[in-house]
């Protein structure tokens, strides 16, 4: 059963703690992505990866950071640096990167990350 | 770059269509328009997404207008899990990368 996963889906933290969400896909994707939504709000974009081993700043990666060793699997870490860490983070994955012909975006459940 | 303007919110009736309207007008040529939607607290889901002729799938039904600066998503029998968040995106282009800008989006109810 092929899917985007992330977990967990719920998660909290004392402030000034960094925290890793996950993300693991088993569609063979080569691109990822990790955004945020706000309550009430659309998504924007924080990190993405074309292909394993690279990646790219969104429209609001500071205090956030990322990695891309394995093809199926782009963690995203809170860092103490993101001044307002609570929100929905949601991964996706796409066939292509952005500019291919199958850059359809998928996505996972998200985790709601509340920081205390 | 290219935006898009959605009614904030929107009903109808179960078993109806659903009309969802998206306006565009300043997408360039090459831009796709994408729709998703969102059941609270849920990832986004893809629905459908076209270039300039219309487009049917499982899901739903997209009609483009032929100036491209306008669309409409049609849910041909609309059911209470139908209830949702509906995005309309027109896929931007930055420095050769392409991304998704997702706005507020249409609130649409189902209603009983």
């Amino acid at each position: 059963d092929g899917g985007i996963t992330q977990s967990p889906k719920y998660l909290f933290r004392k402030e000034g703690q960094n925290v890793t969400l996950s993300c693991e896909q088993n569609l063979n994707h080569d691109a990822m992505y990790w955004y945020r939504q706000d309550p009430g709000q659309g998504l924007r974009l924080i990190y993405y990866s074309q292909i394993v081993n690279d990646f790219q700043k969104g429209d609001i990666a500071e205090g956030y950071s990322v990695s891309r060793e394995k093809k199926e699997s782009f963690p995203l870490t809170v860092t103490s640096a993101q001044k307002n860490p609570t929100a929905f983070y949601l991964c996706a994955s796409s066939i292509d990167p952005p500019t291919g012909v199958k850059d359809t975006q998928y996505f996972g459940p998200g985790t709601r990350l509340t920081v205390l | 770059d290219a935006k898009t303007t959605q009614p904030p919110s929107m009903d109808c009736a179960e078993g109806r269509a659903a009309n969802l309207p998206c306006n565009h007008s300043t997408i360039s040529g090459n831009e796709y328009v994408y729709w998703y939607r969102q059941i609270h607290s849920q990832g986004p889901q893809y629905i459908i997404h076209g270039l300039k002729n219309n487009e049917t799938n499982e899901m739903a039904s997209l009609i483009i207008t032929e100036d491209r600066k306008s669309s409409t998503l049609i849910l041909p029998h609309a059911t209470l899990r139908d209830t949702a968040v509906y995005y309309c995106i027109v896929r931007f282009r930055m420095d050769s990368s392409y991304k998704l800008i997702f706005g507020s989006g249409t609130r649409l109810l189902v209603r009983p």
